[in-house]
């Protein structure tokens, strides 16, 4: 079974902060996936991470993927408000037709 | 938003009874899919189809079946509810494969409850 860990779990944070939260597996993926998820909705693509040590930039969101394409990093300069959210990342099962999920970190930014 | 609409949003059903949440979509996508979302575990994937009437199994598939009588209705059935079905449920959609980096269109889930 290929697994997705993220961390932190939980974070919260003061609005202007920066903060990093991570995805890891022992896996390697031939891409990663990350969503964000707001209460009460569905989960909405951010971005997807293909190519091993590839950077990929959405605002003050900085994306990462790993030279192993084992791991992920989602960096978040001077967080705000609308930052708030669950953020899950996700992967491609080897084989098959569908995405793995992490288990997601939750973002609190406070005003 | 990609049209896909869940219903019923919310239900509270009894342990032991036959529960079906519908998925439409509008966007006429061919791979549908239904994730059930609890804490600590992240999305799950439950069931899949991958056009009418196809369909196959994901991880945590026990207890649960499937319809896909059209391209834009995927019904997901537990044909005897159990306390331990009580999570948010999730439709999805794509357009394409995700291993080639297709990305899922999700709705905006179904809150179930079994007591």
């Amino acid at each position: 079974t290929q697994l997705l860990e993220q961390s932190p779990q939980f974070l919260s944070i003061q609005e202007g902060e920066n903060l990093t939260v991570y995805c890891n597996s022992s896996s390697v993926f031939s891409s990663l996936q990350w969503y964000r998820q707001e209460p009460g909705e569905g989960p909405v693509l951010l971005v997807t991470v293909v190519t091993g040590g590839e950077v990929k930039k959405l605002k003050r969101l900085t994306f990462q993927f790993g030279d192993a394409r084992k791991d992920s990093s989602l960096h978040i300069t001077a967080a705000q408000p609308g930052d708030t959210g669950l953020y899950l990342c996700a992967g491609p099962q080897t084989g098959a037709n569908n995405l793995f999920f992490g288990t997601g970190t939750r973002l609190t930014v406070i005003p | 938003d990609a049209g896909i609409t869940q219903s019923p949003r919310h239900k509270v059903t009894e342990t032991g009874t036959p529960v079906t949440l519908r998925c439409h979509q509008t966007e006429n996508h061919r791979y549908m899919y239904w994730y059930r979302q609890d804490p600590g575990h992240g999305l799950r994937l439950i069931h899949y189809s991958y056009g009418v009437k196809d369909t196959d199994k994901g991880e945590v598939s026990d207890g649960y079946s499937v319809s896909r009588s059209k391209t834009e209705d995927f019904l997901l059935t537990l044909e005897s509810a159990t306390s331990s079905q009580t999570s948010v449920y999730f439709c999805a959609i794509s357009d394409g494969l995700q291993r080639l980096n297709s990305p899922l269109h999700f709705g905006n889930g179904t809150r179930l409850t079994v007591t």
